[in-house]
């Protein structure tokens, strides 16, 4: 299995808090993704970074921001919270963008806004 | 959106092999089919990948017809462990993105 935790793995908070889960990969991939998953159906991409401090947006980033200090932690926050975003949170990593890089998937966390 | 289709649920056998079904007819030369499975609360677990040609891993087989516009993953001989969303995914050559559907709910009978 890849080298990917993600934490928590568990979180309740409430509507209008900030909240910041992390992820962390010992595999030294360059990139780095965030997922949503919604029940019933496919994850979706939030942000990605290709290197330190180098991030992008992706399918759903509104009330969202990360960072990448360190190659090996790639953080997702949610400057307030709101119950639309009550998700099982995704992380994966890959070496690069290409065909041949597989993303492999972290645990996930699940958030609930309350 | 995604750009596959594939069946809502599927059942089978344990110890038969588990055929699963995938509708990519526009897919472009360059794209690569892929397939993960996301066990009950599990991050997604990657399978197979391939172009053209089928691909054979410890896991799985990836037949992909001349035309590349389906595909099939077969599952050798599934165990009550197979049961899982299994995810087919067409993803673009140098291009990071996985546009995912909803999958097909596989599920292993004994």
């Amino acid at each position: 299995d890849a080298g990917i935790t993600q934490s928590p793995r568990h979180k309740v908070t409430e509507t209008g808090t900030p909240v910041t889960l992390r992820c962390h990969q010992t595999e030294n991939h360059r990139y780095m993704y965030w997922y949503r998953q919604d029940p019933g159906h496919g994850l979706r991409l939030i942000h990605y970074s290709y290197g330190v401090k180098d991030t992008d947006k992706g399918e759903v980033s509104d009330g969202y921001s990360v960072s990448r200090s360190k190659t090996e932690d790639f953080l997702l926050t949610l400057e307030s919270a709101t119950s639309s975003q009550t998700s099982v949170y995704f992380c994966a990593i890959s070496a690069g963008p290409s065909s041949t890089d597989t993303q492999y998937f972290g645990p996930g966390t699940r958030l609930t806004v309350l | 959106d995604a750009k596959t289709t594939q069946p809502t649920s599927m059942d089978c056998a344990e110890g038969r092999a588990a055929n699963l079904p995938c509708n990519h007819s526009t897919i472009s030369g360059n794209e690569y089919v892929y397939w993960y499975r996301q066990i009950h609360s599990q991050g997604p677990q990657y399978i197979i990948h391939g172009l053209k040609n089928n691909e054979t891993n410890e896991m799985a087989s990836l037949i992909i017809t001349e035309d590349r516009k389906s595909s099939t993953l077969i599952l050798p001989h599934a165990t009550l462990r197979d049961t899982a969303v299994y995810y087919c995914i067409v993803r673009e050559d140098s291009n990071y993105q996985l546009i995912w559907g909803a999958g097909t709910k596989l599920i292993i009978k004994p």
